[in-house]
């Protein structure tokens, strides 16, 4: 079974402060995907990394890819409370898309 | 908006009953997958289809059953429903079958399902 481990498991932090939030597995994955959620929406897919030690830039997000393609991170920079929210890792192998629990991310103003 | 449409966004139902779950998949989409979010659970994927096929199973109980239609739409059956099926039930589609390049998954809205 493929598992994904996500931490931290919550974080709250002030507008304007950085974080990491790490995503490890102790299974490769052909591709690993980052998502937000929203409290009683779906997950809306932030970005996607497939080659190890890829580095992606959205805006204040940054995705690393690990160089096995077993874990990920995302750092966000000078956080807003736009930011809040369930940060979700997926991890693609096998026809299945796996999840880890997520970072409940909480930015006050 | 994902493109990808589900119904009904709320359901409560009695322990014993069966419901059914309806997704649309976005235009093009061959794959759905569909998952079970909880609060304890996190989201547990249940099952995929691709263009019709069963592609990949997960924790999807016996006393639940999918499927996907020619027109591409999907189905989530549950019956004899327990107290513990209460749950936020997502449907998610991709152009591809998963694991390779470029799956990106695109979600519904979610079903909420209160059992009761």
């Amino acid at each position: 079974t493929q598992l994904l481990e996500q931490s931290p498991q919550f974080l709250s932090i002030q507008e304007g402060e950085n974080l990491t939030v790490y995503c490890n597995s102790s299974s490769v994955f052909s591709s690993l995907q980052w998502y937000r959620q929203e409290p009683g929406e779906g997950p809306v897919l932030l970005v996607t990394v497939v080659t190890g030690g890829e580095v992606k830039k959205l805006k204040r997000l940054t995705f690393q890819f690990g160089d096995a393609r077993k874990d990920s991170s995302l750092h966000i920079t000078a956080a807003q409370p736009g930011d809040t929210g369930l940060y979700l890792c997926a991890g693609g192998s096998n026809y299945k898309l796996t999840f880890g629990k997520g970072t409940l991310l909480t930015v006050n103003p | 908006d994902s493109g990808v449409t589900q119904t009904p966004k709320h359901l409560i139902t009695a322990t014993g009953q069966r419901v059914t779950l309806r997704c649309s998949p976005r235009s093009g989409d061959l794959s759905v997958y569909w998952y079970q979010q909880s609060l304890d659970q996190g989201l547990q994927f249940l099952i995929q289809y691709y263009n019709g096929e069963e592609r990949a199973k997960g924790n999807i109980l016996e006393r639940f059953s999918a499927q996907q239609f020619p027109d591409l739409h999907s189905e989530l059956n549950l019956s004899s429903l327990e107290l513990g099926d209460s749950a936020l039930y997502f449907c998610a589609s991709s152009a591809h079958t998963g694991g390779g390049m470029n799956t990106e998954a695109f979600f519904g809205q979610g079903t909420r399902l209160t059992v009761v």
